[in-house]
């Protein structure tokens, strides 16, 4: 089955820019989506179709994806966005939904 | 604004069946382009997804997981259910149901449940 990888944590000083990385075999050919989960709450979807935001997700949210990484990136980091992020593919050709591990960003 | 809750025991003894049951409002279950799925969170670590149904019936299930699950759909009262049998206490966790917006390439989930915590234990 298909797998994605996510480093268990990020550190980043208010005010910069945090990335998060998201790791499959040719992830790029598939459409990956990005999660923000806080504690105690349900997940909130964040980016989805690689870098498109819903409507209530602040721009500083951007996604990419090519090769074998998609990234989440977020920029002028806010206290706020201390929280675990999780990225997701739907794999077409099973039609089984994959959850990377999850990576607690920690706002320092 | 479509809104899913969970319901069911939020305790379950080991080797006995996990029965859950989420009721969709606001919105219709027999909805085209969506399917309503269980994903699941141990306490501390990360998702898991469990399966999707499709409104005509049509599943999908981890395979981790399949022979131990069931999800149906109940059109009429607008609800979806899991059954995990057998459980142990790996099987504690939050449990989410969940909207899943299907297109051609895949999906992602749009509408969560607030989750429910079940625990197994004697």
């Amino acid at each position: 089955s298909y797998v994605l990888t996510q480093p268990p944590s990020v550190s980043v000083a208010p005010g910069k820019t945090a990335r998060i990385t998201c790791g499959g075999n040719n992830i790029g050919s598939k459409s990956v989506h990005w999660y923000q989960q806080r504690p105690g709450q349900a997940p909130v979807l964040v980016i989805y179709h690689d870098g498109d935001r819903p409507s209530g997700i602040p721009e500083r949210f951007s996604g990419s994806n090519s090769g074998n990484t998609a990234t989440l990136t977020i920029s002028r980091v806010e206290a706020g966005d201390e929280a675990d992020y999780f990225c997701q593919v739907w794999d077409s050709s099973s039609d089984h939904v994959v959850f990377g591990g999850g990576t607690k960003l920690a706002v320092l | 604004q479509l809104q899913l809750q969970e319901s069911g025991p939020g305790l379950v003894k080991p080797s006995e069946t996990l029965s859950l049951t989420c009721t969709v409002s606001g919105g219709s279950i027999s909805s085209t382009n969506y399917y309503w799925g269980w994903i699941r969170q141990p306490p501390g670590q990360g998702l898991e997804w469990i399966g999707s149904i499709y409104y005509s019936g049509t599943t999908y299930f981890n395979p981790s997981l399949k022979s131990r699950v069931t999800i149906s759909v109940d059109t009429s009262n607008n609800q979806f259910s899991l059954k995990l049998t057998s459980v142990t206490a790996a099987d504690t966790a939050v449990y989410y149901c969940a909207r899943l917006m299907k297109f051609q390439l895949g999906g992602y989930v749009d509408y969560w449940g607030q989750g429910t915590l079940v625990t197994v234990s004697s």
